[in-house]
């Protein structure tokens, strides 16, 4: 099984500042990675996937990178709305797909 | 617009069963993939099984694995999962989820969960 190690845990940050979320995998999972947006008492969203194509209706501000094994979330400007908790997945592995255990983002 | 239903949820005792229902709309149910992916009250998210389109493919984590049966049925526009020997550790939200056109492995959209609790 692929293990997906989020960190930090928690990350404070002002509203309007950058957020850099980071995600690591066990063994390479190309670009077959995927980021998730919770809020409490919410469902996840779908963000990112391909490691970097927003999905619709995804704003600008939401943008990914990395493959292989390290892969980042960046949110360039932080809203209000943006307070949550983040998880990367990969779906590299044919039926054994795995979530990283969550980055709390919250206001400083 | 998609909706994904969950139903079934409830509270149940050690080594029982439930199936689960989630009812799809608001998109063509049998060109895509279905899942359910579970969270455990205050953790992270934990995928549970997928089925393909045409019920080929299944898959389960190993957690849940010869306990726990996914099936669909087209007609009726609907994903179910089979709980059976039922653990405390089972305890969760538990969330249909839409699998992307491009890739099954990306969960595109979610319902808003139904609740399992396995308690004595």
């Amino acid at each position: 099984e692929i293990v997906m190690t989020q960190s930090p845990a928690t990350l404070s940050v002002s509203p309007g500042e950058r957020a850099t979320l980071s995600c690591r995998a066990s063994q390479s999972v190309s670009s077959n990675l995927a980021w998730y947006q919770q809020k409490p008492g919410q469902a996840p969203r779908l963000l990112i996937y391909g490691a970097s194509t927003r999905a619709t209706g995804i704003p600008a501000r939401f943008s990914g990178s990395g493959s292989g094994t390290e892969f980042t979330l960046t949110i360039s400007s932080l809203q209000s709305e943006d307070f949550a908790v983040y998880y990367c997945q990969q779906y590299n592995n044919w039926l054994t797909w795995t979530f990283g255990q969550g980055t709390k983002v919250e206001i400083k | 617009e998609v909706q994904l239903v969950e139903s079934g949820g409830g509270l149940v005792q050690p080594g029982r069963s439930l199936r689960l229902s989630c009812a799809a709309s608001g998109f063509t149910f049998d060109d895509y993939a279905m899942h359910w992916v579970r969270q455990a009250p205050g953790k992270g998210l934990e995928w549970v099984s997928g089925i393909s389109w045409n019920s080929g493919s299944i898959g389960y984590a190993d957690s849940v694995k010869g306990r726990f049966t996914i099936s669909r049925d087209n007609a009726k526009n609907s994903l179910y999962l089979q709980m059976n020997s039922l653990r405390a550790e089972d305890t969760a939200l538990y969330y249909c989820a839409k699998g992307r056109s491009s890739s099954w492995g990306i969960f595109d959209y979610w319902g808003q969960g139904t609740l399992v609790t396995v308690s004595s």
